[in-house]
């Protein structure tokens, strides 16, 4: 079974310019979620997808940051314009719906210069 | 709200000396609870989970924690750890109402030869 696909693995940006990144899930889960984890910190959810609709966007700085999951499939996570403290390892990650378990992809880094 | 501590930021240990990462987390209703490790540049990977029932749980890679209700705590043990252990390990549990996961700050595996 594929696991969590994201692209790039690696970003490098000056700030205020935009980025965006991808995921694509495990097949069949219908939840998707996009973390932001700080150097030293552990995850912090941006964004919660159910199929194609959001479930939780409470901690997603929407002046800047966007997410979309058009089809309940693949999602991509937008930053326009990046700021310095935007630098992160960006994750993605899926599970069925109601399930009790969380699959991680590689994560993308970002660093905004 | 729900919290997780995870009580050492480090925790150096020599090669196959035994270990355990301490975690406690807030919460005094029903809860999932997870240990995932992370290896240098890559993603989030499951080592075990705590759904119910024995309050033992064995993971992968020889891992193992134990889930104590009374003390809200589920520190992860290894009796001998190996080189390849080196890693950040992070401690997360799930609001039961939406599956969401609430990190503890990680803890980094130092192995010393």
């Amino acid at each position: 079974e594929a696991g969590v696909a994201q692209s790039p693995r690696y970003k490098i940006i000056e700030k205020r310019q935009s980025v965006a990144f991808w995921c694509n899930p495990i097949s069949g889960h219908a939840t998707l979620y996009w973390y932001q984890q700080i150097l030293g910190q552990g995850p912090k959810l941006l964004i919660q997808f159910q199929n194609n609709g959001v479930v939780d966007d409470s901690q997603l700085p929407k002046d800047r940051f966007s997410a979309e999951r058009l089809k309940g499939v693949d999602s991509t996570l937008k930053i326009q314009p990046a700021k310095l403290e935007d630098s992160a390892v960006y994750l993605c990650a899926s599970d069925l719906a109601g399930g009790d378990t969380q699959y991680f992809g590689p994560g993308t880094r970002l660093t905004v210069l | 709200a729900q919290s997780v501590t995870q009580l050492d930021s480090q925790v150096p240990v020599f090669e196959e000396a035994p270990v355990e990462l301490r975690c406690n987390y807030s919460s005094s209703v029903s809860v999932y609870l997870f240990w995932y490790v992370q290896y240098p540049n890559q993603g989030l990977q499951l080592l075990l989970k705590y759904l119910s029932g024995s309050t033992l749980v064995k993971g992968i890679n020889g891992f193992e924690a134990e889930f104590n209700k009374s003390q809200t705590s589920f520190h992860l043990r290894k009796p001998s750890v190996h080189i390849s252990d080196t890693a950040e390990y992070f401690c997360a549990v799930s609001d039961l109402s939406n599956y969401q996961l609430i990190w503890g700050a990680g803890t980094k595996l130092i192995i010393k030869p």
